[in-house]
């Protein structure tokens, strides 16, 4: 079956430091891959994807390549604002299936 | 409304009791997803809904959670006989479009917190 695999959090961060979420996969099948984000007391949004091999997602300054020969879709930011502040879940679909598979989530604290 | 809406945001329900969330997805959305977030963990899949048809309910952990959305727009999450277990967050989201491109395109609401005492 799908599964999705995190690095722990918290991570914790100064203000302009850079920043890297591992995230690794299995799926059954050629998946399409995601990272959601969570801000306090708001809904899941999605931050950006990527649905074939070498893709690269990007969105506010984050970017994360889908590089199937590693398995991994690693989040990254060259610099992270307090405002990044929030928990983010890294999920994969797979066109069997009719649902998102997604990791525990990593929460990111940044500070001043 | 501008997002998917859920109600009501927090629940305490006693041991025992049952429970109804409502899902109020994006005004022509064909999709419905429900999803089960414990504590500390990621969401998990319940149910999905193409329209009124429940395609999909093999994520729903036993006969007590039973889902619906009888007219294609408003779903409704109902536990009955809640278990301490059953406490979580449960999450909406709806898509535009049906078949397994809805995953790609899926706005959350913001959950319902159930706390089971």
């Amino acid at each position: 079956g799908n599964s999705v695999t995190q690095m722990e959090g918290p991570v914790t961060l100064s203000e302009e430091a850079f920043l890297t979420i591992n995230c690794t996969y299995t799926a059954t099948g050629y998946p399409s891959l995601f990272w959601y984000v969570q801000y306090p007391g708001e809904g899941l949004q999605l931050l950006l994807k990527a649905t074939k091999a070498d893709d690269k997602g990007s969105n506010k300054g984050f970017e994360a390549t889908y590089r199937k020969e590693t398995t991994s879709f690693h989040l990254e930011k060259g610099s992270v604002q307090v405002s990044d502040s929030a928990v983010y879940f890294c999920a994969l679909f797979t066109g069997t299936a009719s649902k998102l598979t997604f990791g525990t989530g990593t929460r990111l604290q940044v500070t001043l | 409304g501008a997002g998917v809406s859920q109600s009501p945001r927090y629940k305490v329900a006693k041991r025992g009791q049952d429970v109804a969330l409502r899902c109020d997805p994006i005004s022509g959305h064909v999709s419905l997803f429900w999803y089960q977030q414990a504590l500390g963990q990621g969401p998990e899949f319940l149910t999905y809904f193409q329209n009124e048809a429940q395609l999909d309910k093999s994520g729903l952990p036993s006969d007590r959670f039973f889902a619906e959305r009888p007219e294609g727009s408003v779903s409704t999450l109902k536990i009955q006989r809640t278990q301490q277990e059953d406490s979580a967050v449960y999450l909406c989201a709806s898509s535009l479009v049906g078949g397994s491109k809805a995953n790609t395109e899926a706005f959350f609401g913001q959950g319902t917190r159930l706390t089971v005492v």
